[in-house]
């Protein structure tokens, strides 16, 4: 069971250019989230879906967007990116019971470089 | 302003002895508290987790205590175990707020032999 993985592991970027991130999940989970890790802050909440075809802002989305066309993928995208994106990305899913909240799980991250 | 606090960067201590990481929160709205352990170049793995109708969870080497009035949660880790070292994180969530977590900085708990 592969649980979250998440595409590329590493990526360097110039500033301006695009990309996407992409988190699959194979535990059927309902939601599913990006987070940000930097320096000393913890992780923070960048979007996340609590189904397929829905998406909704977290903590800190500006300069980001994502889709969820399928339940088991999240993607993550930075149509021009900036140094101040420069960021190890966290993609993480869990089950909604509608009895209380649940453990997310994680993927072992992307750590991307903005130059 | 941050709602979950982390105030030790980091921790030391001896193989068999007790690790006591601490995290204080803002938010009373926070019914639902975990924590996680990282391990350089992984993901955050959930490590236990306890219910604001609870004060006290245990599984194993790992207790979680929660004091609502003091808006604090500690994790006890008996007997501490090299293994152990890694950044260890508290988060909480709301009820009905899509299981968004909120994090704390992360505490560094190194255990040594």
């Amino acid at each position: 069971n592969a649980g979250v993985t998440q595409t590329p592991k590493f990526r360097v970027l110039k500033t301006g250019q695009s990309m996407t991130l992409l988190c699959a999940q194979d535990m059927n989970h309902e939601y599913m989230y990006w987070y940000r890790q930097d320096p000393g802050m913890g992780l923070r909440l960048i979007h996340y879906s609590v189904g397929e075809g829905t998406t909704a802002k977290g903590e800190v989305p500006d300069g980001y967007n994502v889709s969820r066309l399928k339940k088991q993928n999240f993607l993550l995208g930075l149509e021009s990116a900036a140094p101040s994106q420069t960021s190890v990305y966290f993609c993480a899913s869990s089950y909604w019971t509608g009895q209380g909240n649940q453990p997310q799980h994680f993927g072992d991250g992307t750590r991307l470089s903005i130059l | 302003d941050q709602q979950v606090k982390q105030n030790s960067p980091s921790l030391s201590v001896q193989e068999g002895r007790i690790s006591i990481l601490n995290c204080d929160y803002t938010n009373s709205m926070f019914d639902y508290f975990l924590w996680y352990k990282k391990y350089p170049a992984e993901g955050p793995t959930f490590l236990i987790s306890i219910s604001s109708i609870k004060d006290k969870n245990e599984d194993g080497r790992f207790t979680v205590f929660l004091n609502k009035s003091a808006k604090h949660l500690s994790l006890h880790i008996v007997p501490s175990q090299p293994g152990d070292s890694a950044v260890y994180f508290c988060a909480a969530s709301e009820k009905n707020a899509g299981n968004m977590l909120t994090f704390g900085g992360g505490t560094r708990l190194m255990v040594k032999p």
